[in-house]
């Protein structure tokens, strides 16, 4: 099956600098990769996707990236704020018929600095 | 809409008592799915059904079980509970499959 691994576990940033977590995935049949933001106590939320014909998706201060030939794809958060501070999970995906399976990475903490 | 709910928000257990997680959705979505975490694992795919009457296993099934008669619920039963499903569990759901999945509020649960 698919096997996604995430990095850094843990991401310290002064407010308003950058932030990057990277993923890398095991099979070059996932098509779709999902980026998910879940505050302490809180659901997993949606906050952006990228499908494989595409090398490059934004929105506002959130991008996310992805090389198919390398097999990873990163999240960048520019521009930094406290209500940044969560953990961000990646996730990949093949979907094909009967195989509909996200498979989740290990999760990033990310804790803006004042 | 109330979007994707589960009850309970908090279950603790003995070793061997049986249960049933619910979840439910009111968005008629097809794709359900439900997740445990587990500290510095992220989240894995125990069950998931792409439609009433239709489901699959995912990474980490065994132990538990599912079905789907309705499109709006997808329950997850634990046979026997053991220590080792103390857990957050989450259910979620989407419209169609790869697509954005809306997540319920989670149930923690202790298996002593």
């Amino acid at each position: 099956g698919e096997n996604v691994e995430q990095h850094p576990s843990t991401l310290s940033v002064q407010e308003g600098d950058s932030a990057v977590i990277k993923c890398t995935y095991s099979d070059s049949a996932s098509n779709y990769f999902p980026w998910y933001k879940q505050e302490l106590g809180k659901r997993p939320q949606l906050i952006i996707d990228i499908r494989s014909n595409v090398g490059e998706k934004k929105d506002q201060r959130i991008a996310v990236t992805l090389n198919k030939t390398a097999k990873h794809f990163s999240l960048h958060i520019t521009e930094t704020q406290p209500e940044d501070s969560a953990v961000y999970f990646c996730a990949a995906s093949i979907s094909n018929f009967g195989n509909e399976k996200l498979t989740f990475g290990t999760g990033t903490r990310l804790t803006i600095i004042p | 809409n109330a979007g994707v709910t589960q009850t309970p928000k908090f279950q603790v257990l003995k070793t061997g008592q049986s249960m049933t997680l619910q979840c439910a959705q009111d968005m008629n979505h097809e794709y359900m799915s439900w997740y445990r975490q587990d500290p510095g694992m992220g989240l894995r795919l125990i069950h998931y059904s792409v439609g009433a009457g239709i489901t699959d296993q995912g990474e980490v099934p065994n132990g538990y079980n599912v079905s789907r008669s309705t499109t709006e619920d997808f329950p997850l039963r634990l046979l026997s509970a053991a220590p080792s499903q103390t857990s957050v569990y989450f259910c979620a759901s989407s419209s169609e499959y790869p697509d954005t999945q809306y997540f319920g509020p989670g149930t923690r649960l202790t298996v002593l």
